[in-house]
């Protein structure tokens, strides 16, 4: 089945504590990506990946990094969560170019830093 | 640059009713258009999109959306609401200029009365 993965679904850490959120995606695309949801201003982008290697900045990147070493891979990274970063992510994949697709979107990742 | 505006929170309708989900956007270039839904503690899906051709694009589940350039609109309809549709919409633009960053409104929580 085709599908955009994402590890955990669920996570409580404390301010300060590294962390990692997996993301893998199985349809061979080139383009990746990272977006957080808050109420009331719906989904904002934090990273994106044009291909292996290629990483570029989205709206909201403040607080957090990404790598793209493999193509189905695209983890985001926490160096030192804070609480304004408690919100539902979301990673997304793309083949075409998602002016013209859209995103494959994966099923969230809900983070409590407290 | 791109932006989009959905100009309800909240609607609620009853079963076997119309559905209207309003959305105006902006875009300096040609933009493509989508309609994602979100279902409780669900990932994204998408509905539909608009990408150049038809301005009546179909989608899934019986929603169909009208691309109005001389409105800046794209506002989502469905003929008869079911108790299925209860969910969470989003409007989401992109244009040729922006890569591949999709820009969400903020939401439309649509609730389903029987």
């Amino acid at each position: 089945e085709a599908q955009v993965t994402q590890n955990p679904r669920y996570l409580i850490t404390v301010t300060g504590k590294k962390l990692t959120v997996t993301c893998s995606q199985n349809m061979n695309h080139e383009y990746m990506s990272w977006y957080r949801q808050d109420p009331g201003l719906g989904l904002r982008q934090i990273y994106y990946s044009m291909n292996v290697e290629v990483t570029d900045k989205g709206d909201v990147p403040e607080g957090y990094k990404v790598s793209r070493k493999e193509k189905r891979n695209f983890p985001l990274i926490l160096e030192s969560p804070s609480p304004n970063q408690t919100s539902l992510y979301f990673c997304a994949s793309s083949g075409g170019g998602a002016m013209y697709y859209g995103y494959t979107f994966g099923s969230g990742t809900r983070l409590t830093v407290v | 640059a791109q932006s989009v505006t959905q100009l309800d929170s909240h609607v609620s309708v009853s079963e076997g009713t119309p559905v209207l989900l309003r959305c105006n956007y902006s875009s300096s270039y040609s933009p493509s258009l989508f309609w994602y839904v979100q279902h409780p503690n669900k990932g994204l899906q998408l509905l539909l999109k608009y990408t150049s051709a038809a301005t009546l694009v179909k989608g899934i589940n019986g929603f169909e959306a009208e691309f109005k350039k001389s409105e800046t609109s794209f506002h989502l309809t469905k003929p008869s609401a079911h108790m299925s549709d209860a969910a969470e919409y989003f409007c989401v633009v992109s244009e040729s200029n922006a890569g591949n960053m999709l820009t969400f409104g903020g939401g439309t929580r649509l609730m389903v009365k029987p």
